[in-house]
């Protein structure tokens, strides 16, 4: 089945400094899987931080933005400069290219991060 | 902004115990689903629904139930918990056609 590896456990990184979040994935469908993050701020249900559904695109939302590579399968996560309020816990998913039963998401384990002031 | 309501947000049982969680979408979409987030685990797919009267086995279904009684409506039920059912809850939607799924806040489950 479809599989999302992430960077696992705990990212901490000081305020106006560089943050990435490593996401690979394996897809079993024909054709190329659509590809998200999510975020989920303490307190809250997981919101849609940015989606790519096409190979190659870039996608960005609030200064993160992030690249899907169909060569590497990867869709890792970039900001230049966290604030405090990034402190979240991140989730890579996707979902298969068609509109297949469900259109099931499979996640990765989440990585949480803390922006130190 | 679309809504999606869980209850309750906490909840603590007994083993054995029956719990019904509660969601409730209004952005009438057609699809719903139940996921369990575990540390360790990404979100782990429980049961999901096209629309009421439908429901479709996920990853993860042993010892869940699930009923969809109306567009708005989809349940989560367990009928004997057990603790290695304590976790967090996530009710999600998403419209048919479109790639974006809406979660609720989510309900801690703890079965003691």
């Amino acid at each position: 089945g479809d599989s999302v590896t992430q960077t696992e456990g705990q990212v901490t990184v000081s305020e106006s400094k560089s943050l990435i979040i490593n996401c690979t994935y394996s897809a079993t469908s024909i054709g190329y899987p659509n590809l998200f993050w999510y975020v989920r701020y303490p307190g809250e249900g997981l919101q849609l931080l940015l989606k790519v559904i096409t190979a190659g695109q870039k996608g960005s939302s609030r200064g993160f933005e992030a690249t899907y590579n169909k060569e590497a399968t990867s869709f890792h996560l970039q900001k230049a400069s966290v604030q405090e309020s990034d402190s979240a816990v991140y989730y890579c998913a996707l979902s298969p290219p068609t509109n297949s039963a469900g259109n099931k998401l499979t996640f990765g384990i989440g990585t949480r991060v803390l922006v130190r002031p | 902004e679309a809504a999606v309501t869980q209850s309750p947000r906490n909840k603590v049982t007994v083993t054995g115990g029956n719990v019904t969680l509660s969601c409730r979408q209004t952005n009438s979409h057609n699809y719903m689903y139940w996921y369990r987030q575990d540390t360790g685990h990404g979100l782990r797919l429980i049961h999901y629904s096209y629309g009421a009267g439908n429901l479709q086995i996920g990853d993860v279904p042993d010892g869940y139930k699930a009923t969809r009684t109306t567009q708005e409506d989809f349940f989560l039920l367990l009928e004997l918990a057990s603790p290695s059912q304590t976790s967090l809850y996530f009710c999600a939607s998403r419209r048919q056609g479109n790639t974006e799924v809406f979660f609720g806040k989510g309900t801690r489950l703890t079965v003691v």
